[in-house]
């Protein structure tokens, strides 16, 4: 069954630590996605990565950083400097463009809910 | 960079009417817009998109209008459901990423 796993669904976090949110797609995707969810502000842009260790900072990537080693999978990692990490973090993938097209459809994971506590 | 704004936050119908929601966007180089559905603890999912080379799309009960002169786009839902319940998100693409609105929860009133 093809898609994109996040785990965890939920975790909590104490404040000063790191946590790696989880982000595997078997669509054989190019381009994979985070993005992070809050009430009333849409979805913002964290980090992007279109091939193999390459990756471009979004519009709020301060206090998180990626890898991308596999084309399979994008790990998000909120730092303890990012000052208000509790939110709802999603990770998405495109496939191959079309010849003229930079952007295509995202196909979404289920998300991360991150808890600070 | 891009920017993306979406209104109205929030948009009450009787079902059966119609719904718009409207969005502006500033980078004149977008060419894609999509707009998506995410209904309460899902996933966001598209459920209709638009090329900068067209002025609208239809399919079926929706339909989307782009005006890249003034550089706005809608969301039109007619005839609307309780099932169309949901927070809906415009989209336009900046570099080779998608920059959201901040959505429109719509609520359809049996």
């Amino acid at each position: 069954d093809g898609g994109i796993t996040q785990s965890p669904k939920y975790l909590f976090r104490k404040e000063g630590q790191n946590v790696t949110l989880s982000c595997e797609q078997n669509l054989n995707h190019d381009a994979m996605y985070w993005y992070r969810q809050d009430p009333g502000q849409g979805l913002r842009l964290i980090y992007y990565s279109q091939i193999v260790n390459d990756f471009q900072k979004g519009d709020i990537a301060e206090g998180y950083s990626v890898s991308r080693e596999k084309k399979e999978s994008f790990p998000l990692t909120v730092t303890s400097a990012q000052k208000n990490p509790t939110a709802f973090y999603l990770c998405a993938s495109t496939p191959p463009r079309d010849r003229g097209s930079n952007t295509g459809e995202l196909f979404f994971g289920e998300g991360s809910r991150l808890t600070v506590l | 960079g891009e920017n993306v704004e979406q209104h109205p936050s929030t948009l009450s119908v009787q079902e059966g009417d119609s719904a718009v929601i409207k969005c502006t966007y500033s980078d004149s180089a977008s060419n894609y817009f999509p707009w998506y559905k995410q209904e309460l603890g899902k996933r966001p999912q598209l459920i209709i998109d638009i090329r900068s080379n067209v002025g609208e799309k239809k399919d079926q009960r929706i339909a989307v209008t782009l005006n890249k002169t003034a550089k706005h786009f809608s969301l039109h839902i007619t005839e609307t459901q309780p099932e169309d319940s949901a927070v809906y998100f415009c989209a336009a693409n900046r570099r080779r990423a998608l920059t959201f609105g901040s959505g429109t929860r719509l609520q359809v009133q049996p």
